[in-house]
């Protein structure tokens, strides 16, 4: 499985967008990538998934350049509520997820 | 939306006891996953499970852990003479299908073991 890497912590305001890159420079041809969600004492939520170029959903936007060796998670406007750990996960041909430390997001007044 | 829920919420015992930990997937779905996180750290795979057999499971998944799917809704892991080091948050998901899809995830059972 691939490794990643992101950044340990972000700090940022309401009404900012937020961008969280993740490298992940040995991603397989067949692997995707996807990010999830954390909030203190809830399981892991998914957020986002895409192979290559963009992906948009009602809460996020996932950028992937061509040579998908990194990503970038794009949260528009964030709230207080999206304060959170986000993780990064590349891979998905196999059933287990294989998480790591994640990004911290805080999002402050 | 379909949850996966996962009971008790908070669950204490004694070192040594057996714990059984439950969790009721998403009703369609056909993989079923457990997942620990202790306190402060990274979420660990500990098992997958299909079609009423374990497709996979990491290191931490020795002879103490078992899971089952006792009847067509419930999923459950057993934890025999817990350890104090198993004091975790322990995490059911579930998914339609193996590969590529999001894992749906419980809110979990905090485990304690005094």
């Amino acid at each position: 499985l691939a490794k990643t890497t992101q950044p340990i912590s972000m700090d940022s305001y309401e009404g900012q967008e937020v961008n969280i890159t993740c490298s992940h420079n040995n991603i397989a041809t067949n692997d995707y990538i996807t990010w999830y969600q954390q909030f203190p004492s809830q399981g892991p939520r998914f957020i986002i998934q895409g192979y290559k170029t963009k992906v948009t959903n009602e809460v996020a936007s996932l950028f992937i350049p061509a040579d998908r060796k990194s990503s970038t998670l794009s949260l528009p406007r964030v709230s207080l509520s999206d304060t959170a750990v986000y993780y990064c996960l590349v891979g998905g041909s196999q059933g287990n997820l294989i998480f790591g430390k994640g990004t911290k997001l805080s999002v402050k007044p | 939306e379909p949850e996966v829920t996962q009971t008790p919420s908070h669950q204490v015992t004694q070192m040594g006891q057996e714990v059984i930990l439950r969790c009721v997937p998403i009703s369609n779905h056909l993989y079923f996953y457990w997942y620990r996180q202790i306190l402060g750290q990274k979420v660990e795979f500990l098992v997958s499970f299909y079609n009423n057999e374990i497709s996979e499971k990491s290191e931490i998944f020795d002879d103490q852990f078992s899971v089952e799917r006792p009847d067509g809704s419930n999923f459950t892991l057993k934890i025999r003479s817990t350890k104090l080091e198993d004091s975790a948050m322990y995490f059911c998901a579930s998914s339609d299908r193996a590969d590529y899809q999001p894992q749906h995830f419980g809110d979990g059972t905090r485990l304690s073991i005094l």
